[in-house]
């Protein structure tokens, strides 16, 4: 059973646009959600995370969404550059119960053409 | 230097066979976790350690087992190995202060045959 869905293998976006990358959720219990890139070769480094009393986060050009009443999280960068070509996973846990225990989306490669 | 370093990077085996994948930190953190990673799957959890003497079971953890050495070191075995370990295993490591914000070693490529 994934708990942490992202129904979109792949997206490619034209350098300078936003690239939305999404993420369902089917545990309502899950309360802060992470988002991690990784390059080819190298392990997944945190890029910004939400906790669920909020709706907005923003860290310079990404920002994460977090629709609570659908369980849906979006990951928003803009513009969009080269250098964020990357497999972008969503993560989400249980604050205070689950010791740091993620559970991650399948990832989603994001390609971003000059 | 890296902070989480993980050792082999690249291993080819065969079906039966130990193998030990060794992972270690500069962080100074007391929390470290296994995950394997395959296509279309994720990153799933196999084992996780709050210290030395705190040991637990994550989603996959069958046909694994794990040793803490010490606070800086988690080494992951599989005891006799099948082709559908084959995958892309990561340790990573947290502080209690922000558990959720793990750091990831460079991972080490599985190869069963």
């Amino acid at each position: 059973d994934q708990q942490v869905k992202q129904n979109s293998p792949s997206l490619s976006v034209q350098e300078g646009r936003i690239s939305i990358l999404n993420c369902d959720y089917t545990n309502s219990m899950f309360d802060y959600f992470l988002w991690y890139k990784k390059y080819p070769a190298e392990g997944p480094t945190f890029l910004i995370s939400i906790s669920s009393i909020k709706d907005k986060n923003e860290d310079g050009r990404f920002t994460v969404f977090l629709n609570k009443s659908a369980k849906h999280l979006s990951l928003h960068i803009v513009p969009s550059q080269p250098g964020d070509s990357a497999v972008y996973f969503c993560a989400a846990t249980l604050r205070g119960t689950s010791y740091g225990k993620l559970t991650f989306g399948q990832g989603t490669i994001l390609t971003v053409h000059p | 230097d890296a902070d989480v370093t993980q050792t082999p990077r690249n291993r080819i085996t065969k079906t039966g066979k130990r193998i030990m994948l060794e992972c270690s930190q500069t962080k100074g953190h007391d929390r470290m976790y296994w995950y394997r990673q395959d296509p279309g799957l994720g990153l799933r959890l196999i084992y996780y350690s709050f210290d030395v003497k705190d040991i637990n079971k994550g989603e996959i953890s069958d046909g694994y087992s794990v040793s803490r050495q010490a606070q800086a070191k988690f080494s992951l075995s599989l005891e006799s190995a099948i082709p559908n370990q084959t995958a892309l295993y990561f340790c990573a490591t947290s502080d209690p202060a922000g558990v959720e914000t793990q750091y990831f070693g460079p991972g080490t490529r599985l190869l069963v045959l």
